[in-house]
């Protein structure tokens, strides 16, 4: 079955990076779009951006754009999301999504990966 | 920017029906889905397009929309559906937005 496994928890200090992983399964992994998403402690779901796992392109929603970086490595058909200059507002659960058609539903969810940021 | 607007709390008794609403400018030109999310899950897609439910999502979720305005109705609900429920739209065909959620008592 479709299955999106994400790397374990992080914690990191203030100013440092984080690359989260998003190992994809069950599927063709080039032939559907991959969201990430953010949920800050006791908040709602932020919509952080998207990569095409076929050709590297990508869209990030504007809070997000020049210090998150999204790629993929077909190979292992697995996505990857990384953080720069972390603050510690970044703390919170990051899920990897797949849309189930081009820009469509996210029809299948990670398990989410716990990023904490703290000095 | 494009916003989606939910009511942040409803509170049902089990068997009643809950309806939880999503508002948006030109909404109703827009595809709509809806996501459960229970304390310490992942989200979990319940309708797509408006009003069409995933395999598996029982058909006590439906969905339907008025104008711009778009209504996730839980009929019969359970105590099992407590949970957050976020609505979800496209802006610019490209970007996703997320309605800021709403929290479904059942007591």
């Amino acid at each position: 079955q479709v299955q999106l496994v994400q790397s374990g928890a992080e914690i990191k200090e203030p100013g440092a990076s984080v690359k989260v992983s998003c190992r994809t399964s069950g599927y063709s992994f080039t032939g559907w779009y991959l969201h990430w998403v953010r949920q800050a402690p006791g908040q709602g779901l932020q919509w952080m951006g998207w990569i095409n796992p076929k050709n590297g392109d990508t869209n990030f929603a504007q809070s997000f754009e020049g210090w998150v970086t999204m790629t993929r490595d077909t190979s292992s058909s697995t996505a990857y999301l990384e953080l720069r200059n972390l603050k510690s507002d970044d703390t919170g659960i990051y899920y990897c999504a797949r849309d189930l058609g081009d820009f469509d539903a996210l029809d299948i969810w990670g398990q989410g990966t716990r990023v904490t940021v703290s000095s | 920017s494009f916003e989606l607007t939910q009511p942040p709390s409803l509170s049902v008794s089990p068997g009643q029906t809950a309806s939880i609403t999503c508002s948006g400018d030109k909404l109703g030109h827009k595809f709509t889905y809806w996501y459960q999310q229970k304390t310490g899950q992942s989200p979990v897609l319940v309708i797509f397009e408006h009003s069409k439910r995933p395999s598996g999502i029982p058909d006590r979720f439906s969905g339907s929309k008025s104008g711009n305005t778009v209504t996730l109705t839980i009929s019969g609900t359970q105590a099992m559906d407590e949970a957050d429920y976020y609505c979800q739209a496209w802006d610019t065909r490209t970007s996703v937005v997320f309605g800021g959620g709403t929290k479904l008592t059942v007591l």
